[in-house]
């Protein structure tokens, strides 16, 4: 998906390491938005961020922060990572209330 | 509030043959509804759309949903099953002034031979 970047893919963290998911996007959309995909429970939104400079809590934003750095970078933080943070995680933008675009997703894995 | 179910974690068809996915949903205001699919190790695309107009909805790769207001459902389906549809289905509600959208927990779709 050209329009919406993850980095990493992929990542392997031990308990209490810290991380950064970057997403970054070229659509110009003014609302982005990180989701975590756990089996049987569908997507559940963490941190949104409806414009450059602001953040807001989602379902689940317990033991993640955000940043919204300018229009097109949106990152997800993970301070000490904890096994139950073991999830795919999807950056997805928005324009207003047009459907959302999403990233390839970070397989995210804490032993 | 709004919540999403979707009846059916896995559903199984031959090729060839209906495919119905069911979507339910409660909000307290006029929904916007969509159906993304999501292919392995892949993000989730839109399929398509409901936000107010027409309410039998013509999507991508030849699927399309009814919007039921008095049901409070939004089914997918599509009249004949190809072996590429195999994939995970999302159903989901947002509305004006909501930006986040809330999913279904969703639905595996399998296209036997």
């Amino acid at each position: 998906n050209a329009g919406v970047t993850q980095t990493p893919k992929f990542q392997v963290l031990k308990t209490g390491q810290s991380m950064t998911l970057q997403c970054a996007q070229d659509m110009n959309h003014n609302s982005m938005y990180w989701y975590r995909q756990d089996p049987g429970m569908g997507l559940r939104l963490i941190y949104y961020s409806a414009s450059e400079g602001t953040t807001d809590k989602g379902e689940v934003p317990n033991g993640y922060n955000v940043s919204r750095l300018n229009k097109r970078e949106f990152s997800l933080r993970l301070e000490s990572a904890a096994p139950s943070q073991t999830s795919v995680y999807f950056c997805a933008t928005s324009r207003d209330n047009q459907p959302q675009h999403f990233g390839d997703g970070t397989r995210l894995s804490i032993l | 509030a709004q919540s999403v179910t979707q009846l059916g974690s896995h559903v199984s068809v031959s090729e060839g043959a209906l495919v119905l996915l069911r979507c339910n949903y409660s909000s307290s205001v006029p929904p916007y509804l969509f159906w993304y699919v999501q292919y392995p190790n892949q993000g989730l695309q839109l399929l398509l759309k409901y936000t107010s107009a027409a309410t039998l909805v013509k999507g991508i790769n030849g699927f399309e949903a009814e919007f039921k207001k008095s049901e409070t459902s939004f089914h997918l389906t599509k009249p004949s099953a190809h072996m590429s549809d195999a994939a995970e289905y999302f159903c989901a509600v947002g509305s004006t002034g909501r930006r986040a959208l809330t999913f279904g927990s969703g639905t595996r779709l399998q296209v036997q031979p």
